[in-house]
């Protein structure tokens, strides 16, 4: 079983749709959460940290479920330029950070 | 702020040809890392370093070397390239690990 686990995608999506990804996690004593967001063929940017009681900047939510070992990603009223694949990654201690191989989103007009 | 800058964008080595991935960065962040990420998986942590003169091996350290003499370089050396080392390398800093990461554009490696 990976460590953490993504479903790869595609999600193909209209503009303006709301769209959620989940990602699972292994290891209980893990201790930090992020989404990252990496356009092709670029580098990963640092989309949102995701904290306990859950966090939201702009249309996007991420919510973070320790009992389930789970965080989530809510994207809402989708824009052209989300398009994109959302990196999960998961901190078990301050020097190892697991990434999750990540889900692609199409978002179309 | 430059941010992250690595170098060379792209290379193509030969089987047993050795060379060094440049890393630097102008935040004054003490934590850098270096990943590599294949088709289809996650990134893999091959080094890091928590400041200068000092570092240690990640997930994926074999057939890698580094070093820190500077808080702003990192390079990364292969010294026997290998087919299995064709990938996209990543070098990243942060100011502390749970604030997230800064990652530079990436240097995509072919050996042959």
């Amino acid at each position: 079983r990976k460590e953490v686990e993504q479903d790869p995608g595609p999600f193909n999506v209209p503009e303006g749709a709301t769209v959620a990804f989940n990602c699972t996690y292994s290891n209980s004593a893990s201790q930090s959460f992020f989404w990252y967001r990496q356009d092709c063929r670029k580098e990963p940017k640092l989309l949102m940290s995701v904290y306990s009681s859950g966090n939201e900047d702009g249309r996007f939510t991420a919510q973070l479920n320790r009992a389930s070992q789970y965080i989530s990603l809510l994207i809402r009223d989708s824009k052209l330029s989300d398009s994109a694949t959302y990196l999960c990654v998961v901190g078990y201690n301050n020097n190892d950070m697991r990434f999750g191989a990540g889900t692609r989103l199409t978002v179309k007009p | 702020n430059a941010g992250v800058t690595q170098t060379p964008k792209f290379r193509i080595l030969k089987i047993g040809q050795s060379m060094t991935l440049q890393c630097t960065q102008d935040m004054n962040h003490n934590y850098m890392y270096w990943y590599r990420q294949d088709p289809g998986m996650g990134l893999k942590l091959i080094y890091y370093s928590v400041g200068a003169g000092i570092t240690d091996k990640g997930e994926v350290p074999n057939g890698y070397n580094v070093s820190r003499s500077t808080t702003e370089d990192f390079p990364l050396r292969l010294e026997l390239a290998a087919p299995s080392q064709t990938s996209v390398y990543f070098c990243a800093s942060s100011y502390e690990s749970a604030l997230g990461y800064t990652f530079g554009s990436g240097t995509r490696l072919t050996v042959v």
